[in-house]
């Protein structure tokens, strides 16, 4: 079955730690994203990335990193920069970035220790 | 110009009724408009779109209208069931363009049996 595998669908991250959470596509996507879901707040996009080795900032880039070294995987990084990291975050893909429907993974839960 | 306001930010209805949900947009390049269902500790799934160059659509029990002079959109549901309790988000996507979807704030909707 195509989709988009998120893993640990559970993560917890001690104060000054750095983690990194997993998003791989097998739908031959170019286009792939984070986003951040906090309660009430909606869908807020984090960076993406249209093809392989480039991506941009999102609404809220700041203490987060990502790379897109292979068109299937696109690892987010939640830095101790990154005051209040508990969230769910949801990675999504699609063709191309704009017009197209995106398909999103079950998500990562981060908590803090 | 970016944004998409949704309303309403939750609701309840009895089952068999119409929920109806609202979305507006101030872009007119926006020209591609999803809407996502989500369930608790689910990502979002794509449930049904619309381009405007049609005023509505159907999927089973689901329809968008689509009022190109008032930049709106609306999702109904029609003899809405329990098992249709979830959130729901509108997005907005523009051609041409390198940008992803502009995603709404999001619906919680619960159907009472």
């Amino acid at each position: 079955d195509g989709g988009i595998t998120q893993s640990p669908k559970y993560l917890f991250r001690k104060e000054g730690q750095n983690v990194t959470l997993s998003c791989e596509q097998n739908l031959n996507h170019d286009a792939m994203y984070w986003y951040r879901q906090d309660p009430g707040q909606g869908l807020r996009l984090i960076y993406y990335s249209q093809i392989v080795n480039d991506f941009q900032k999102g609404d809220i880039a700041e203490g987060y990193s990502v790379s897109r070294e292979k068109k299937e995987s696109f690892p987010l990084t939640v830095t101790s920069a990154q005051k209040n990291p508990t969230a769910f975050y949801l990675c999504a893909s699609s063709r191309t970035v704009s017009n197209q429907p995106q398909h999103f993974g079950d998500g990562t839960r981060l908590s803090i220790l | 110009q970016q944004q998409v306001k949704q309303s309403p930010q939750s609701l309840i209805v009895q089952k068999g009724g119409i929920p109806i949900i609202n979305c507006a947009y101030e872009n007119t390049a926006f020209d591609y408009f999803p809407w996502y269902q989500q369930f608790p500790g689910k990502g979002p799934a794509l449930l049904i779109a619309i381009r405007p160059d049609v005023s509505e659509k159907k999927e089973g029990r689901f329809t968008i209208s689509f009022n190109k002079s008032a930049k709106q959109f609306s999702l109904h549901i029609m003899d809405s069931q329990p098992g249709d309790s979830a959130t729901y988000f509108c997005a907005a996507s523009m051609w041409p363009g390198n940008t992803p979807l502009v995603f709404g704030k999001g619906t919680r909707l619960s159907v009472i049996a």
